[in-house]
């Protein structure tokens, strides 16, 4: 059993979609990363959040620590939107276990 | 402010060969690491440097793989010799500090195929 697990595998939507992307982990954490994945293998760092919920424009994130889960949602998916998602768990001090990630498509 | 620089960006070779792939981190950051990605997989850390000093390296096959970070700065991954399953994107990335709170950034990866 993987470690972090995400769910869907793959995912594809409708422009204007609202989009949610899950994420569970077995191994205790601080912190929770969400990265985004594009064609071409360029990874940007969406969030780092460790308790509640953070947004930054479409994007919103949030994290149950006591249940290990945390997802991420899309408001009005657009098709640049398409992506990977992946999240990302501290495993100890320096190492960091990654989900296979979510293959996101959102046709026009 | 320029990104995390990777070189080269694709590598194709024969199994046993050795191939080495660079980085350049972001100006000031200290921490670097080596993921690699296998196709439809999440990265894996390979090795973590604070400065020149290695900080996780626990991941790494050290009988083919190894990497340095002369000077704290740029840093080399070296497999000798690649096996077929070593196909995969190798990703640097770089951090301010040490530690999972940091915010990491990503290079373009190498694209490496071993046949």
């Amino acid at each position: 059993k993987n470690e972090v697990e995400q769910s869907p595998q793959n995912l594809t939507a409708q422009e204007g979609e609202f989009i949610t992307i899950n994420c569970s982990y077995s191994v205790g954490i601080s912190a929770l990363h969400w990265l985004q994945q594009h064609p071409g293998g360029g990874i940007v760092s969406l969030f780092m959040l460790s308790s509640g919920k953070k947004k930054h424009g479409r994007l919103i994130a949030t994290i149950n620590i006591q249940e290990k889960h945390s997802s991420l949602h899309i408001t009005a998916s657009h098709p640049r939107d398409s992506a990977v998602y992946i999240c990302a768990a501290p495993y100890n001090n320096n190492d960091m276990r990654f989900g296979a990630g979510t293959r996101l498509t959102v046709k026009p | 402010e320029a990104g995390v620089a990777q070189s080269p960006r694709y590598k194709i070779i024969e199994k046993r060969q050795s191939v080495a792939f660079w980085c350049n981190p972001i100006s000031g950051h200290a921490t670097l690491y080596w993921y690699q990605q296998i196709l439809g997989q999440g990265p894996k850390l390979l090795i973590q440097f604070q400065n020149n000093g290695v900080v996780d390296d626990s991941q790494l096959p050290k009988d083919r793989f190894s990497a340095e970070r002369l000077k704290g700065v740029d840093s080399t991954l070296k497999i000798q010799p690649a096996k077929l399953e070593d196909s995969a994107v190798y990703l640097c990335a770089s951090s301010l500090g040490q530690g999972l709170m940091e915010t990491q950034y990503f290079g373009p990866g190498t694209r490496l195929l071993v046949l």
